[in-house]
């Protein structure tokens, strides 16, 4: 079973310029989930979906980023502009919609803003 | 809203010791229970998970952890530490209704002394 594919596996951008992350969750799983992992942290949930609607997106900051999921499988999170702050792990995870089961996550992508 | 918490954010065991990182969960009701590592540049592997049947719950590599409800803990065990050990590791909670947000704590960085 193909797990979660994520590109690209790296950025390197500029404050201000504008990037986009792909997921493509594992064939089947209702739930995307995007989080944001900063060095030294814990994953902080930025969007969930369930299929094509979204279930909670309370920590997202909605001025500069923005997901999208499309037809229900596909997703793109895009950041513009982006901030210094901004430099993390973005990671994407997928999971069936039954009650109590596990998240499976994609490698991430590695963002750094100069 | 549920959450867990993570003592102790770094944890250094010699090889062949016992491994115990621990984590202490907050819900109005018994959740969903979860353990999963990260090695360095990957995304995030389940361990193991508690949904509510056995408390006690083995994982793969020879983890275990138990569910206390009493003591609202889900601490993870190994009785001999291996060098392949040294990761990171979080625990994660999520809710047995509504929208399973699920959401991670800080992280223990577990160390190996050989």
């Amino acid at each position: 079973e193909a797990g979660v594919a994520q590109s690209p596996r790296y950025k390197i951008i500029e404050k201000r310029q504008s990037v986009a992350f792909w997921c493509n969750p594992i064939s089947g799983h209702a739930t995307l989930y995007w989080y944001q992992q900063i060095l030294g942290q814990g994953p902080k949930l930025l969007i969930q979906f369930q299929n094509n609607g979204v279930v909670d997106d309370s920590q997202l900051p909605k001025d500069r980023f923005s997901a999208e999921r499309l037809k229900g499988v596909d997703s793109t999170l895009k950041i513009q502009p982006a901030k210094l702050e901004d430099s993390a792990v973005y990671l994407c995870a997928s999971s069936l919609e039954f009650l109590g089961t596990e998240a499976f996550f994609g490698q991430g992508t590695r963002l750094t803003v100069v | 809203a549920q959450s867990v918490t993570q003592l102790g954010s770094h944890v250094s065991v010699s090889e062949g010791a016992l491994v115990l990182l621990r984590c202490n969960y907050s819900s109005s009701v018994p959740p969903y229970l979860f353990w999963y590592v990260q090695y360095p540049n990957q995304g995030l592997q389940l361990l193991l998970k508690y949904t509510s049947a056995a408390t006690l719950v083995k994982g793969i590599n020879g983890f275990e952890a138990e569910f206390k409800k009493s003591e609202t803990s889900f601490h993870l065990t190994k009785p001999s530490a291996h060098m392949s050990d040294a990761a990171e590791y979080f625990c994660a909670v999520k809710s047995n209704f509504g929208n399973e947000k699920l959401t991670f704590g800080t992280g223990t960085r577990l160390t190996i002394i050989p």
